[in-house]
């Protein structure tokens, strides 16, 4: 069964570095989400794109966070200058067009900032 | 902005037992997703439901949308079933706008 690739499973990074993280849809979804799943939480949407273009990105931390999706594949999300607060995992999931799609799930990077 | 409540926080139970996890949820909430997630951190989605009861497996999933409440429903437990499972709520029957509550940690002991 085809699945969500996402890359690195784990980083450690010291604060006010850069770090970034990759992911892979399943070929043909059109839409890629990015969430912040904080210990003990719910996972919360940083920014969802419909093929190259962000739908929301509401909830982004823009002064920090960027993501791009530049041909409607892959993805990447990155964060500049990292603090202690972004520990967390990043998971990055995708859907295929109409309502009734399900998500799937990549395994998620694990983000220690130290 | 939607709200999605779930209970218990934790539960323990034998192996054997009937387990039931409840997820409440505010008005604008439409449908409902089950999502497990194993100590991994991977999600797999198990039922996306608006109305009435889906049956996968050992798992049933309900919803009642005048009480705005849904249940997972595990049958004849296993230890292997021990995961956080989530129920998340969106506005339409996809995965944009989902609210997600923080998960029940279920530990099935043999």
């Amino acid at each position: 069964e085809a699945e969500v690739a996402q890359s690195p499973r784990y980083k450690i990074t010291e604060k006010s570095q850069a770090v970034a993280f990759w992911c892979d849809p399943i070929s043909g979804h059109a839409t890629l989400y990015w969430y912040r799943q904080i210990l003990g939480q719910g996972p919360e949407l940083l920014v969802q794109f419909q093929d190259e273009s962000v739908v929301d990105d509401s909830q982004l931390p823009k002064d920090r966070f960027s993501a791009e999706r530049l041909k409607g594949v892959d993805s990447t999300l990155k964060i500049q200058p990292a603090e202690l607060g972004d520990s967390a995992m990043y998971l990055c999931a995708s859907s295929n067009r109409g309502r009734v799609s399900p998500l799937h799930f990549g395994n998620g990077t694990r983000l220690t900032v130290t | 902005k939607n709200e999605v409540e779930q209970s218990p926080q934790n539960l323990t139970a034998q192996e054997g037992e009937f387990i039931t996890i409840n997820c409440s949820y505010s008005v604008g909430i439409s449908a409902l997703h089950w999502l497990q997630q194993h100590p991994g951190g991977g999600i797999v989605s198990l039922f996306m439901l608006s109305s009435g009861k889906k049956k996968h497996g050992r798992l049933i999933a309900t919803i009642n949308i005048q009480e705005k409440h849904s249940s997972l429903h595990i049958t004849a437990s296993h230890p292997r079933d021990s995961a956080v499972y989530i129920c998340a709520g969106g506005p339409g029957g996809g995965a944009d706008g989902l609210t997600f509550g923080k998960g029940t940690h279920l530990i099935i002991q043999p």
